[in-house]
């Protein structure tokens, strides 16, 4: 079975600081895919990025960068010098391509960065 | 890029009636649809995925003849949630996924139920 865990409930930093989300992911298949998903007060889900599973590069974009370790079955994100506007609950996700292509969610992590 | 759209956006309705939540592609064909329910300050849990013009497949749990999904065109599923109580209030969440680029799977903006 598939498995996100996401062990920070909620975070608070204050502004300007650099934060790392925790994700660690259970599968026994070796293709597949983890994404990263932003949802502000809105509610809705904003996509920040796909990686698959025979990609191990790290990926930076902006201030926001990622680091897959298949040998820790982590796939971490960190802000960097975090701005309020980053508040928001982060979902981890996990889906196995060519089976049911469900995406299975973390339970998220709430982030509240201070000013 | 792809559009998913939900529609209403929220709805309020007394306990006992039914209501209907819509999930459009916009600007792609979808042969998958998928549907997830978020309760306040959770997660979001995959309530069933819907293929088009064939019935839904429910996640374990799900009563599927309280929550109707029909998927009738490439580009549109609905959801009914029959006789609401106040405990189905939530947040729900299409996705589609692109029939063209297989791998892409996109979120609508959900719809907040409020049943009273």
């Amino acid at each position: 079975a598939q498995k996100v865990t996401q062990a920070q409930t909620e975070i608070s930093v204050v502004e300007k600081e650099d934060v790392t989300l925790d994700c660690v992911y259970e599968t026994r298949d070796t293709t597949y895919y983890l994404f990263w998903y932003k949802q502000p007060p809105s509610g809705e889900l904003v996509f920040l990025i796909r990686r698959n599973s025979f990609d191990e590069q790290n990926e930076i974009s902006g201030r926001y960068s990622w680091n897959f370790q298949k040998s820790t079955s982590s796939f971490n994100f960190t802000i960097t010098a975090s701005q309020v506007v980053d508040s928001a609950v982060y979902f981890c996700a996990l889906s196995i391509p060519n089976r049911d292509d469900k995406i299975i969610f973390g339970k998220g992590t709430r982030l509240h960065i201070l000013p | 890029g792809a559009v998913v759209s939900q529609h209403p956006s929220w709805v309020i309705c007394k306990s006992g009636t039914s209501v209907k939540i819509e999930c459009r592609s916009l600007d792609f064909q979808a042969t998958t649809m998928f549907w997830y329910r978020q309760f306040p300050k959770q997660s979001l849990m995959l309530m069933a995925t819907s293929n088009e013009g064939s019935k839904a497949t429910y996640e374990q749990g799900v009563e599927k003849d309280k929550f109707l999904i029909n998927h009738a065109s490439l580009t549109l599923s609905t959801l009914t949630v029959t006789s609401a109580h106040p405990e189905d209030s939530s947040f729900y969440i299409c996705s589609a996924r692109d029939r063209d680029q297989y791998y892409e799977q996109y979120f609508g903006p959900g719809t907040r139920l409020t049943v009273t």
